[in-house]
């Protein structure tokens, strides 16, 4: 079936950049978004990306999209502490239901 | 900053119980989800509601499980005899206000942890 693969680590120094790595099998995925979750809490909708457009940029968030390879990432600029959660991937062809890849676990070492 | 809120946190049955878990989505909000996460696994896309009916479930959603908006501020995930499979934390999501482009953007809730002994 469909799938979304994410590495499930990452460690970087506080003030380095971070780049979170996604890829998905479905070709039809309209929608790649970017969730965080903390420790004890929900998702929280950081960024997405509609599939023809390929890159996005908020604040010290960059997305970037390779729809060809089907690989999304997220680049996080000066990380810092705060920014230590578990980032998930999530594709969408309808926006109705989304798949999640397994979540990324960034860990910010001062 | 409005958000999405879910009671219990955490909810613990035996096993062939029923149970109803509840979900206040943001209060402008037209589509509402349910996903759960078992522990170890990937999130898990269960039903969306729009417009008073199911508008998507997925294989898991079976005829054990049933969703509902009782009223106008609620939405509600009922499970009607709970296995121990059943055991995961469980997302309520919505999106959706008054421009369509808000449609895209699903905000979740903290989750409540559902344990099935």
């Amino acid at each position: 079936g469909e799938d979304v693969e994410q590495s499930l680590f990452l460690s970087v120094r506080e003030g380095d950049s971070s780049v979170i790595n996604c890829t998905y099998t479905d070709s039809s995925s309209t929608y790649l978004y970017w969730y965080k979750q903390e420790p004890g809490a929900g998702l929280q909708l950081l960024t997405y990306i509609f599939s023809n457009m390929d890159m996005k940029q908020d604040q010290r968030l960059t997305v970037l999209l390779n729809k060809k390879d089907k690989h999304l990432s997220l680049r996080i600029a000066d990380t810092q502490t705060g920014d230590s959660a578990i980032y998930f991937c999530a594709e969408s062809i309808n926006n109705n239901d989304m798949r999640f890849g397994a979540g990324t676990r960034l860990t910010v070492k001062p | 900053e409005p958000e999405v809120t879910q009671t219990p946190s955490h909810q613990v049955t035996q096993m062939g119980q029923e149970v109803i878990l509840r979900c206040v989505p943001i209060s402008n909000h037209l589509y509402f989800y349910w996903y759960r996460q078992i522990l170890g696994q990937k999130v898990e896309f269960l039903v969306s509601f729009y417009n008073n009916e199911i508008s998507e479930k997925s294989e898991i959603f079976d005829d054990q499980f049933s969703v509902e908006r009782p009223d106008g501020s609620n939405f509600t995930l009922k499970i009607r005899s709970t296995k121990l499979e059943d055991s995961a934390m469980y997302f309520c999501a919505s999106s959706g206000g008054r421009e369509a482009l808000y449609r895209y953007e699903q905000y979740f809730g903290p989750g409540t942890r559902l344990t099935v002994t």
